[in-house]
């Protein structure tokens, strides 16, 4: 079974440049996260949804970030404009289960983001 | 080999020695703990989880100890082996909600062979 798919993986911009990443969840994972991971540091979550809804996008900065999941599925996550602070991996991950279930996410591999 | 304290950026281990990676995590309402383990250039994969109601609970050649009083929680990895290198981090939430989870800062465990 394929795991969660993001790309791209790799992508350079300059500072105020758009930019967007896509993520294809596990088959049947209702939950969908998007997480930024600082270099050195633990992911820090920005948006989860529970099929289209966002449940939690407490820590999404609004001013810049948006995201989507249309149809419950697949999701995207937008910049624009880049800043250099930006620079980081956005990983993307999916469960079958929150609230009393098992915390276990399943994660891609990532899409590693350089602002110049 | 240990980290001490409450965070060791890294820990660095004789291969088929045991770890012991340590956590301090920092809200004394989470009730579930985990364990992940991200190998270079990939996303972080579960390793263990534990609720509070267990202070100890045990896989396949890794075990996780959590101590409620003090805050802390720990990593043993048995045997340690060269697959074993990666960042490892633990991670805080309510089981009400594990939907919300919270990441430390993580451990790079090296085993030298």
């Amino acid at each position: 079974e394929a795991g969660v798919v993001q790309s791209p993986r790799y992508k350079i911009i300059e500072k105020k440049q758009p930019v967007a990443f896509w993520c294809n969840p596990i088959s049947g994972h209702n939950t969908l996260y998007w997480y930024r991971q600082n270099l050195g540091q633990g992911p820090e979550l920005l948006i989860r949804y529970e099929n289209e809804e966002a449940v939690d996008d407490s820590q999404l900065p609004k001013d810049r970030f948006s995201a989507e999941r249309l149809k419950g599925v697949d999701s995207t996550l937008k910049i624009q404009p880049a800043e250099l602070g930006d620079s980081a991996v956005y990983l993307c991950a999916s469960s079958q289960e929150t609230g009393w279930g098992r915390g276990e996410l399943f994660f891609g591999e990532g899409s590693r983001l350089t602002v110049l | 080999g240990e980290s001490v304290g409450l965070h060791l950026p890294t820990l660095s281990v004789q291969e088929g020695d045991n770890s012991i990676i340590n956590c301090a995590y920092s809200n004394s309402a989470s009730d579930y703990f985990i364990w992940y383990k991200q190998e270079s250039g990939k996303g972080p994969q579960f390793i263990i989880d534990i609720r509070s109601n267990m202070d100890k609970r045990q896989g396949q050649r890794v075990t996780v100890l959590l101590n409620k009083t003090v805050k802390h929680l720990s990593l043993q990895i048995a045997a340690t082996q060269p697959g074993d290198s990666a960042v490892y981090f633990c991670a805080e939430t309510k089981s009400s909600n594990t939907g919300k989870l919270i990441f430390g800062q993580g451990t790079t465990l090296q085993v030298k062979p």
